[in-house]
């Protein structure tokens, strides 16, 4: 089966600018996770997706928000970006193992 | 809150040597534990997890990790280290089934020839 795809792989914005990064869960998981991996701040917990509503938000300011589809995929948009969104953006979706599958990622530079 | 502490950023191991990777977690009722490996420049690769039953979990790559309630810890142990070891590995707790995750820190395990 194939594995939680996130994209783009790699995104460079300006400062002030709006980031999309999108994810596909695997085939008939609901639930989607964003996680954001900062250089020095390890793994911190975004957003958490299921069944098209937002289950739980982590310590983030607004202008990170996200979506989930019909179809189970996700997005998360930044809006406003600073310096310091620049990170590896990985999502995750769970299965009925409540096993977790992480994407590949999304890395976000901000100029 | 949850919250987990792995007290090792690096850890430096001989190949052939067993390795320990540790990891001690905070949470209100039972907790849901999960070890990941990431190489660089790459996502998470799940390795184990620890939901419920035997305390003694195997997982991928001949890792294993032992749920200790007592000690609220879920170390990751290796009976022999390969080189292609060598990654940063993540312990992470939920207090809920199919919840948020949190994360240690990561732990550098380095896997010398």
């Amino acid at each position: 089966e194939a594995g939680v795809t996130q994209s783009p792989t790699h995104l460079i914005k300006t400062r002030g600018q709006q980031a999309t990064l999108r994810c596909s869960p695997i085939s008939g998981h609901t639930s989607v996770y964003w996680y954001q991996q900062a250089l020095g701040l390890g793994l911190q917990f975004l957003l958490w997706y299921d069944e098209g509503e937002e289950r739980n938000r982590g310590n983030f300011p607004p202008r990170f928000s996200g979506r989930q589809f019909p179809n189970y995929s996700s997005e998360l948009n930044v809006n406003a970006l600073e310096l310091e969104d620049s990170a590896l953006y990985l999502c995750a979706s769970l299965g009925e193992d409540y096993g977790y599958t992480f994407g590949s990622g999304t890395r976000l530079t901000v100029v | 809150a949850q919250s987990v502490a792995q007290p090792e950023d690096q850890v430096n191991v001989a190949e052939g040597n067993p390795l320990t990777v540790k990891c001690t977690y905070s949470v209100s009722g039972n907790p849901y534990l999960f070890w990941y490996v990431q190489y660089p420049n790459r996502g998470l690769q799940f390795l184990l997890k620890y939901i419920t039953g035997d305390n003694l979990v195997k997982g991928s790559y001949g890792f294993e990790a032992e749920f200790n309630k007592s000690q609220t810890s879920f170390h990751l142990k290796k009976p022999s280290a390969l080189v292609s070891d060598s990654a940063l590995y993540f312990c992470a707790v939920s207090a809920i089934q199919g919840g948020k995750l949190i994360f240690g820190q990561g732990t550098e395990l380095s896997v010398k020839p």
